[in-house]
């Protein structure tokens, strides 16, 4: 079964004070890594899509990247408009009657405070 | 470019009574479509999902069905709604069985 971990749990930072945030996954077979953003009472956000291990993949402040165990979110110089929960996925391999299902870990818990 | 929309975005409903929540997706075509459930302060939980009109697969057994009766339609039903049923519904869409789920705003339910 594959499975997802997220940490830590929550990380407060000030403005301006870098940091990373980490996705451990195990799964057969990996065919994709997933980062979203969520908001408070939203939906989850896209963000990146990580396949192979090496690659990464940045936006703004945020860089992601991806080892054959885990990933990295980094945040570098974060804004309190940073601020959300952000959320790991990982997706195995399609075929028979897989459909690609996700697998979401609990998210790590962001505040930036100005 | 493709949009996802839910309704209602909030619904108190009292134990026993019937659900109908909905979501619709425009912009694509023949979607694979997802129901997730989010409890508080913990991650998604896959409900149902769908390849095509009419086709429904269930991934936990519970007091929940889905149906798809159009293309870009999907929607999920209880008949009697239990405590345990609380929770922030959110469903998704992705071009293909692979790749990136984009999700709508969410319906948060409140059962009492």
């Amino acid at each position: 079964e594959d499975q997802v971990t997220q940490s830590p749990e929550a990380l407060r930072l000030q403005e301006g004070e870098s940091s990373s945030l980490n996705c451990s996954y195990t799964v057969s077979g990996l065919r994709g890594l997933f980062w979203y953003r969520q908001d408070p009472g939203k939906g989850p956000e896209f963000l990146f899509t990580l396949y192979s291990a090496g690659e990464e993949k940045e936006k703004e402040r945020l860089k992601a990247t991806l080892t054959k165990k885990e990933s990295f979110l980094h945040i570098t110089a974060p804004k309190p408009e940073d601020s959300a929960t952000y959320l790991c996925a990982v997706q195995g391999p399609a075929g028979g009657t897989s459909y690609g299902k996700l697998t979401f870990g609990q998210g790590t818990i962001l505040t930036v405070h100005p | 470019s493709q949009t996802i929309h839910q309704w209602p975005a909030t619904l108190v409903q009292p134990v026993g009574s019937p659900l109908s929540l909905e979501c619709t997706v425009e912009g694509t075509s023949n979607p694979n479509l997802y129901w997730y459930r989010q409890a508080a302060g913990r991650g998604l939980q896959l409900l149902f999902y769908s390849v095509g009109i009419g086709q429904i697969s269930s991934e936990v057994p519970q007091n929940l069905s889905a149906s798809r009766p159009q293309d870009r339609q999907f929607i999920l039903s209880s008949k009697k709604l239990l405590l345990s049923d609380s929770g922030f519904y959110l469903c998704a869409w992705s071009v293909i069985a692979g790749g990136a789920q984009y999700f709508g705003p969410g319906t948060r339910l409140l059962v009492l």
